[in-house]
């Protein structure tokens, strides 16, 4: 099973400012790593899917990097409307396994 | 548009059962895995398993085997997971996931989008 190190568990952030979430791999995953940005009470909207590429109608304010174990998201120029939790998903091997997710707070 | 909209919460008693619905509209329902994932208060998420509605084939993760069970109704295009011998560890709020799409050759590895809003299942006393 591969285990997903997510971090931080919690952020503040300014409006303006740039945010980088980590998430570690336990193993190789090659480029199999997906980011989703969850509002309360909503479905999870998905962001960042095989590592780097911007899911369509994502504000390109988001990006993702990283190959194999080291996974970042990056949230440039943040919004207030970003204020979310944000939790990373692989899918290079059954089971599927989540980061711990962050919940970012926008001051 | 696609989207997977669940059914309302729901509260049971130790050993009871629970089934939780997700109707899909906007896509083929058949040309998709579906998987189901829960989140317990001040958890992290869990995969529980998927459905191939094509098909009927599930897979579960092992820690849900024996108690779980994935079906679908394709004539109304919903999923359903049934879990049961319920347990107050499983109070958590569940979703369904469309997964990758389904072909001859391919693998039901892939990405969930989009999802459903989540289910909230409290068990309690």
């Amino acid at each position: 099973e591969t285990t997903l190190t997510q971090s931080p568990a919690f952020m503040s952030a300014t409006p303006g400012d740039k945010v980088n979430i980590s998430c570690k791999a336990s193993q190789d995953i090659d480029d199999d790593m997906n980011w989703y940005q969850q509002k309360p009470g909503e479905a999870a909207i998905f962001i960042i899917q095989e590592a780097t590429t911007l899911v369509p109608g994502i504000p390109p304010r988001f990006s993702g990097s990283g190959y194999g174990t080291d996974f970042t998201l990056t949230i440039n120029n943040i919004e207030s409307e970003d204020a979310a939790y944000y939790f990373c998903l692989q899918h290079d091997n059954f089971p599927l396994t989540f980061g711990q997710g962050t919940k970012l707070e926008i001051k | 548009q696609v989207q997977l909209v669940q059914s309302g919460a729901e509260v049971k008693k130790p050993g009871a059962s629970v089934k939780v619905s997700c109707k899909a509209s906007g896509y083929t329902f058949t040309g998709y895995y579906m998987h189901w994932v829960r989140q317990a208060p001040g958890q992290g998420l869990e995969w529980m398993g998927w459905i191939n509605p094509n098909s009927g084939g599930t897979n579960y993760a092992q820690k849900f085997q024996g108690r779980v069970t994935m079906t679908r109704d394709t004539s109304i295009s919903t999923a359903y997971m049934e879990l049961s011998r319920l347990r107050s560890d499983d109070t958590a709020v569940y979703y369904c996931a469309r997964g990758a799409r389904i072909t001859i050759f391919g693998t039901p590895l892939g990405w969930f989008d989009p999802w459903g809003q989540g289910t909230l299942v409290t068990v309690s006393s």
